[in-house]
């Protein structure tokens, strides 16, 4: 059973950092993509960030570019976002999600619970 | 950016109904669209891919269909559990984009 946990929300005031984690299991980590998926309170959901089953390529939202940066881990089975410059906007729960394939724009077949960021001062 | 507008923002159903939910890309896309529900507090689940495939162990009271433009999700008999908020998401192309969603309640 794919099983995936974020963690490293929290409290953060505005222009600071965090940095989340997603530590997977149940299935093969490094043949699948990897997402990352926010949801302001009450909002709609929005995308942030891909990344490939080996690491090397990486996809951004405009919103984020150059502020966040995605990476993972295959010794620890763990996706990471790590995150800079946060702005009271950004106040949302991040899902992390397994995307079905290893590479490339994809639906999000399994979801984590996520984690809530909340920025504020 | 793909822009995907999806209608109507909510709606009230009895158990019992068929409920059908439209999504339209500001371009095609093929058939990369996937539809999601999601209850509240919890994180969203996948439906449907390719717009019409089934995820594994989604009832078949769920359909999918569409291509090009324009998609469609249809619940043929809405039941208790159905009752929730759904997305659809286009896979065509980065960036990802979302439907604003479409939230189902009780009549």
């Amino acid at each position: 059973e794919v099983q995936l946990v974020e963690s490293g929300g929290g409290l953060v005031q505005p222009g600071g950092s965090l940095r989340l984690s997603c530590t997977a299991s149940g299935f093969s980590f490094t043949s699948s993509a990897m997402s990352w998926v926010r949801q302001a309170p009450g909002k709609g959901l929005e995308w942030v960030s891909s990344i490939s089953g080996s690491g090397a390529t990486a996809d951004y939202a405009d919103s984020v570019k150059g502020r966040f940066t995605i990476s993972r881990d295959k010794s620890k089975n763990t996706v990471y976002l790590e995150m800079n410059s946060l702005t009271v906007e950004e106040t949302a729960i991040y899902f992390c999600a397994k995307n079905p394939e290893y590479f490339g724009p994809n639906w999000l077949e399994s979801w984590g619970q996520g984690t809530l960021v909340t920025v504020s001062s | 950016d793909i822009q995907m507008t999806q209608s109507p923002s909510s709606l009230s159903a009895s158990v019992g109904d068929r409920v059908t939910i439209t999504c339209r890309a500001s371009q095609g896309i093929r058939n990369y669209v996937a539809w999601f529900q999601q209850k509240p507090g919890k994180a969203p689940k996948c439906l449907i891919y390719g717009a019409s495939s089934l995820q594994n162990g989604v009832p078949s009271t769920f359909r999918g269909s569409g291509s090009g433009t324009d998609f469609t999700l249809t619940i043929s008999s809405l039941q208790p559990e159905d009752f929730a908020t759904y997305y659809c998401q286009q896979y065509d192309s980065y960036p990802l984009t979302f439907g604003g969603g479409t939230k189902v309640e009780i009549k």
